[in-house]
Order: C-alpha cells, then structure tokens, then sequence
C-alpha cells in the first residue's frame, strides 16, 4: 500500500526565503504526483503535476522535482512572500489503482 | 484545467438528519470519482472509490450504511451522510477522472452536525 509522507509538517520563514518542502512515496510504481495548495477551510489547488516520465516542471516561482526510482519529490519556492502562507499538499496516483494518496502536508507560513 | 463543482461548500445540519453532497465533473466524463474526508490538521483520508454505474468500494472502517455513495451518471456522484452525527462533522472533498490518470478536486464542503 502507498505511503506518503511530508517533511517538515510545519515551517515558519521570514518573506524573501527560498523553501523546500519535501514529498516521499514508499511504491515507486506511480503514474504521476501532484502538488497541491490548501488555504484554512478550503479545498485544493493543484500547483504543479509532475508525470512519471519528467524530471521536474515549472510555473512561476514554483519548481518540482520528481527522482521515483528513490521515491522523492520536492517542491521548490522561490522568495517566498506572506500569500505564499498554506498548506500544501503532495499527492501521488499510484499505478494499477489510479487513487490519489495524500500526504499529510507542510503547513507554511510566511511572516512579513 | 478541468472543472469539479462540489455542492454545497457549507452546510449545518441536526443531528439524527440526512445530507447529500453533490460532484459534478462540469466538461469532461468522470468514468471514476473519489470521496475523501479530512480531519483538522490531517490529510485527506480516501473513503470510496465510484465508478459510473456500479457500486463504491469503500475503503475499510469506512461504513457503507452511513456513507452512501451513487454514481449514477459519467458527470454526477452523490454522496449522503445518514443519520449524521456530531462526529461526522469534518471537511469532505471529491476528485473526479476520466481515461487519463490526472485527478481534478471539488473545492470541498464543510459539514458541521449540531
């Protein structure tokens, strides 16, 4: 069964920071990832969708990497300003069931 | 990207009553759909999986009485909390696909059982 876990659970930088929030998957059997962002009380967001063939993709100050054979993601922000303040979310479909499993997520919060 | 309309976004309801949450996918053919729950500061807990026309499999603890899932259309599933209870209250969220494997989400609705 896939595992999903997100390192750190929680972070506080000061704006300008440049972060890296971490996603790791125990099967490495998977289609695609998907980063997303959750504000309080709110649904989902997608940022980024790495299929299982890339390496990375882009948008914005965004940045995601995607090494499977070690089952490891990263979400890569770029000086990081208070709107950037969320939870985001690392969710992978795994291959043969197509499910999302979700990780528990970083809570960011960035302080002016 | 595709659109996922999940209604309502809120609700409030008596204990002992039912609620239907409704997901549509609004311009593609969901052949499968994904109920989730999400607790306070947990992630997203997949319940069911649907797909069009047969019946969910639930994931297990999840109870099939109380849950009750339909997807009886490619754009519309259905799920209703039965006899709700305080502790039923959380955050609920579905995701539809079609053929492709990319997931799309419903912005989610919050329940809350007084």
């Amino acid at each position: 069964k896939q595992e999903v876990t997100q390192i750190p659970a929680a972070l506080s930088v000061p704006e300008g920071e440049n972060l890296v929030l971490n996603c790791s998957f125990t099967d490495s059997a998977i289609y695609n990832l998907q980063w997303f962002r959750q504000d309080p009380g709110k649904g989902l967001t997608s940022l980024l969708l790495i299929q299982s063939s890339q390496r990375e993709q882009t948008s914005g100050r965004l940045n995601a990497s995607l090494d499977k054979s070690s089952g490891r993601s990263t979400l890569y922000i770029a000086a990081s300003q208070p709107g950037d303040s969320a939870t985001y979310l690392c969710a992978v479909i795994s291959g043969g069931s197509y499910i999302p499993t979700f990780g528990r997520g970083t809570s960011l919060i960035v302080h002016p | 990207g595709a659109v996922v309309s999940q209604h309502p976004s809120w609700v409030i309801c008596k204990s002992g009553t039912s609620v239907k949450i409704e997901c549509r996918s609004l311009d593609f053919q969901a052949t499968t759909m994904f109920w989730y729950r999400q607790f306070p500061k947990q992630s997203l807990m997949l319940m069911a999986t649907s797909n069009e026309g047969s019946k969910a499999t639930y994931e297990q603890g999840v109870e099939k009485d109380k849950f009750l899932i339909n997807h009886a259309s490619l754009t519309l599933s259905t799920l209703t909390v039965t006899s709700a209870h305080p502790e039923d209250s959380s955050f609920y969220i579905c995701s539809a696909r079609a053929l492709s494997t990319e997931a799309f989400f419903g912005q989610g609705t919050r329940l809350t059982v007084v």
